[in-house]
C-alpha cells in the first residue's frame, strides 16, 4: 500500500533554532501534500497545502515566514519551522495523495513531535 | 467544504460491535467519505472509504444511506488495541481541490 514516510520522529531543541521536517511518498507520486499540526487530545488542524512546483496555500492564521514549505518533487515536501519557540512545540503531520489514481485517500506519515525548550 | 459531526466519545466491550456514525449534511456530489484511526502520537491510518450503500474490508463495514448526509463506521468484535481516536473525512474537490479537513473525531474506549 501507499506509505508516506515522515523524518524525523522527534526533536528536542532550544529557542531560537529553526527545525525541518521531510515528508516523502515512497512508492507513489504526490503533486500535493497537506502539513497539519496537532496540540494534545485534539484534532488535526490543516496548516498548509503544499503544491509541487509552485507556493504553498496557508490556512488562516498561518504565518508563511514561520512555517516554510518547499515542495521541490512529486516524492518530497519540507516543512520549516523557523526561529521555533516553545509555542511551536506541537505534533506535525503530512499526508500525500497518490495523483496517478483517482480517488484515493490521504495517506499520513508518522508525525513529528516536535519540543522547543 | 463539508462539515463533519461525530459522537465526542464512546465506551465499549471486548468482543462487540461498535457503531460509529458521522453526519455529513452538506456533503457534495463527487465527495468520498473517508474514515481514519489515529494512536496517540501516531498519524492517521487508514480504514475505510466509500461512496454510497455498504462497503465492506478485512476490518470494518462503512454504510452510507442514499441521501449520503451521514455514514456509519462497524467495527466487529471490538479488542483493545481498537482504542483509539475515529474520523471522517468528506470532500474530493475536482482538479485537486481536494482540501482534507478533521473534525474532532470520536475517542473509543475498549474495556476489558
Amino acid at each position: 500500500g501507499a506509505v508516506v514516510s515522515q523524518h524525523p520522529s522527534r526533536v528536542i531543541c532550544k529557542s531560537g533554532t529553526s527545525v525541518k521536517i521531510e515528508c516523502r511518498s515512497l512508492d507513489f507520486q504526490a503533486t500535493t501534500m497537506f502539513w497539519y499540526r496537532q496540540f494534545p487530545k485534539q484534532s488535526l488542524m490543516l496548516m498548509a497545502t503544499s503544491n509541487e512546483g509552485s507556493k504553498a496555500t496557508y490556512e488562516q492564521g498561518v504565518e508563511k515566514d514561520k512555517f516554510l514549505i518547499n515542495h521541490a518533487s512529486l516524492t518530497l515536501s519540507t516543512l520549516t519551522v523557523t526561529s521555533a519557540h516553545p509555542e511551536d512545540s506541537s505534533f506535525y503531520i503530512c499526508s500525500a495523495r497518490d495523483r496517478g489514481q483517482s480517488n484515493q485517500p490521504q495517506h499520513f506519515g508518522d508525525g513529528t513531535r516536535l519540543s522547543i525548550l | 467544504l463539508a462539515k463533519t459531526t461525530q459522537p465526542i466519545s464512546m465506551d465499549s466491550y471486548e468482543g462487540q460491535e461498535v457503531n460509529i456514525t458521522c453526519s455529513h449534511n452538506n456533503i457534495a456530489t463527487n465527495d468520498y467519505i473517508t474514515w481514519y484511526q489515529q494512536f496517540p502520537s501516531q498519524g492517521p491510518r487508514f480504514i475505510i472509504q466509500g461512496y454510497k450503500t455498504k462497503v465492506t474490508n478485512e476490518v470494518a463495514s462503512l454504510f452510507i444511506p442514499a441521501d449520503r448526509k451521514s455514514s456509519t463506521l462497524s467495527l466487529p468484535r471490538v479488542s483493545l488495541s481498537d482504542t483509539a481516536v475515529y474520523y471522517c473525512l468528506v470532500g474530493w474537490g475536482t482538479g485537486g481541490s481536494y482540501i482534507p479537513t478533521f473534525g474532532r473525531g470520536t475517542s473509543l474506549i475498549v474495556h476489558p
